[in-house]
Parts: structure tokens; sequence; C-alpha cells
């Protein structure tokens, strides 16, 4: 069965600072793993996708890796700034075509 | 502006009550969602719909039932045989399967039994 995890659940750093969440998954065989912002008390945001095929993707300041033989991915973040302070999820699509979600990295910038 | 909406924001439930959360969308998507988000836990799949007047069973589907009469809309009923119904409740929508195309958030409903 698909485990997702994601370590540490909170991460706090001066803004400024370019920082990696890190995300892990149990089995290999993903069609895609992407990456969402949560706000408090709000919805999801999606920030990248990144196919099994691909080993990485940008979005501005965002840049998501995948390797997926080691089953981690990283999630970068350049020049934090307090706007990005949020949780940060990342979820894997199964070989069933399944969402499978990681608990999240609650994430903090400090000015 | 396209978006999905939920309502209410705030419900409060008594034990033994049924209630119903709204989710319409007008993205025109296909494929509709409802997720449970509780504390230090990802998001589990409460049913999903990928065309009208039919849906599925998510992982957690006990104690809950949808329709989905209208491409736009999803509601969610959490029934009295949901023995732990506190919790944020996430709708979603996406133009096809959520794994394979992007998925489109509301702003959640917390729902708390009182």
């Amino acid at each position: 069965k698909q485990e997702v995890t994601q370590i540490p659940a909170a991460l706090s750093v001066p803004e400024g600072e370019n920082l990696v969440l890190n995300c892990s998954f149990t089995d290999s065989a993903i069609y895609n793993l992407q990456w969402f912002r949560q706000d408090p008390g709000k919805g999801l945001t999606s920030l990248l996708l990144i196919q099994s095929s691909q080993r990485e993707q940008t979005s501005g300041r965002l840049n998501a890796s995948l390797d997926k033989s080691s089953g981690r991915s990283t999630l970068y973040i350049a020049a934090s700034q307090p706007g990005d302070s949020a949780t940060y999820l990342c979820a894997v699509a199964d070989s069933n075509y399944q969402l499978i979600w990681g608990a999240g990295t609650k994430l903090i910038i400090k000015p | 502006d396209g978006g999905i909406t939920q309502s209410p924001k705030y419900l409060f439930r008594k034990e033994g009550q049924n209630v119903t959360l709204s989710c319409e969308q007008n993205l025109n998507h296909d494929a509709m969602y409802w997720y449970r988000q509780d504390p230090g836990q990802g998001l589990r799949l409460i049913y999903y719909s990928q065309i009208v007047n039919d849906f599925q069973k998510g992982d957690i589907a006990e104690g809950y039932s949808v329709s989905r009469e209208k491409k736009e809309s999803f509601p969610l009923t959490v029934t009295s045989a949901q023995k732990n119904p506190t919790a944020f409740y996430l709708c979603a929508s996406s133009r096809g399967l959520a794994a394979v195309n992007e998925q489109f958030f509301g702003p959640g409903t917390r729902l708390t039994v009182l």
C-alpha cells in the first residue's frame, strides 16, 4: 500500500533563505507527483505536477524534483518571503490513478 | 470569476443530525471530489464523481452520502452514522481524473459536532 510521508511536520526559517521541503513515498510505481499549498483555514492550490517520466518542474521561485528509484521528491523554494508561509502538501498518483496524500509541512518564514 | 464555492464556511451539528455541505463549481469540470482533512493527517477521499449521475466511494465513505444531479453541484451529506464527523471538508474538481489533471479546491467547510 502506497504511503506518503512529509518530514519535518513544521519548519521555520528567516526571510531570504533558500529552503527544501521533502516528500517520500514507499512504492515507486507512480503516475505523477503533485505539490500543493494550503493557507490556514483555506483550500489547496496546485503548485507543480511532475510526471513519472520527468525529473523536475519549475515555476517561478519553486522547483520540484522527483527521484522515483529512491521514492523521494523535494520542493525547493528560492529567496523565501513571508508570503510563502503556508502548509505544503505533496500527493502521489498511484497506478490506480488515485491520489495518496502526505500530511504536509507547515512552513513559517520569519521577517 | 471561475472557481469552486463551498457553503457554509462553518457548520455546527448536534449528535444524531444529518447535515449537508454544499459544493458548486463553474469551471465546467466533469470530475468532482470530497475530501476530509484532520490535523496531522493527509487528505482522505470520501466520494468522487467523474460524470453526472454517477459517483464512487472513496476510502472513507461510511457515514456519508452524495448526489450528482447537475454537473455544477456535488453536495455531501454527513449522516448520523458517521461516528466522528468533526473535521475540515474540502471539495475539489478537475477536468478529468484528479491523478492526471490539475485539481481545483474550494475554501472548505469546518464541521463541528456539539
